[in-house]
């Protein structure tokens, strides 16, 4: 099946830094990608869409400034997290949509812990 | 927003047990898939229906579609402890375009003891 990865795998940082995840599609193009947050034994919470070449929609609530959304190939979109805080620390997954049937291919998921 | 309500949330059963997740909505959607994910990982795929009533078997994994397209379930037989893990349902919306949505259910913790 298709490969999606994420990198870092597990970020730890400074309260007020700003932290970037990136997510690759490793074996075909997506010019739709998703972010998602988690929190433990909970499902995921959608935070935006990442559109190639366009700006990412987000979800009410989902502070743009805060969590900003780059999608610069079809293969590849960011989420960076701007002065993080220690209630940003989360378990953050994307997601790239292969294909007609709507099927989405996950990250292997990104912990981010601010101290 | 359209809702889909899992249940249960939480299952613990023995080896053994036959156990059935639940996914209901009263909108309907143009696929729904159900996912599977372990703690610390990104959640994997096991299946995506589209047509109402369908059918779907994955071994001991038995999954239907809904013929309104507004429900399905997961039926699990003989569970084993392999099986534990978190259960995603997941509707799909908006056809294959730019406005696709995924709405997740709350997913099922599902514990089986040996």
């Amino acid at each position: 099946g298709a490969v999606v990865s994420q990198h870092p795998s597990r970020v730890i940082c400074k309260s007020g830094t700003s932290v970037k995840i990136e997510c690759r599609s490793l074996d075909f193009q997506a010019t739709t990608m998703f972010w998602y947050r988690q929190f433990p034994k909970q499902s995921l919470m959608l935070m935006a869409t990442s559109n190639e070449g366009s700006k990412a929609t987000y979800e009410q609530g989902v502070e743009k400034d805060k969590f900003l959304i780059n999608h610069a190939s079809l293969t590849l979109s960011t989420l960076t997290v701007t002065s993080a805080h220690p209630e940003d620390s989360s378990f953050y997954i994307c997601s790239a949509k292969a294909g007609n049937t709507g099927e989405l291919f996950f990250g292997e998921g990104s912990r981010l812990t601010v101290l | 927003t359209q809702l889909l309500e899992q249940s249960p949330q939480f299952l613990s059963i023995q080896e053994g047990e036959n156990l059935t997740v639940y996914c209901n909505s009263s909108s309907v959607f143009s696929s729904l898939q159900w996912y599977r994910q372990e703690p610390g990982e990104g959640p994997v795929l096991l299946v995506t229906v589209v047509t109402g009533g369908e059918v779907k078997k994955l071994k001991r994994l038995t999954f239907q579609f809904g013929d309104a397209r507004k429900d399905s379930s997961l039926h699990i037989t003989a569970a084993q402890p392999g099986d534990t893990g978190l259960y995603l349902c997941a509707g799909g919306r908006g056809g294959g375009g730019s406005n696709y949505k995924l709405t997740f259910g709350k997913g099922t913790l599902l514990t089986v003891n040996p």
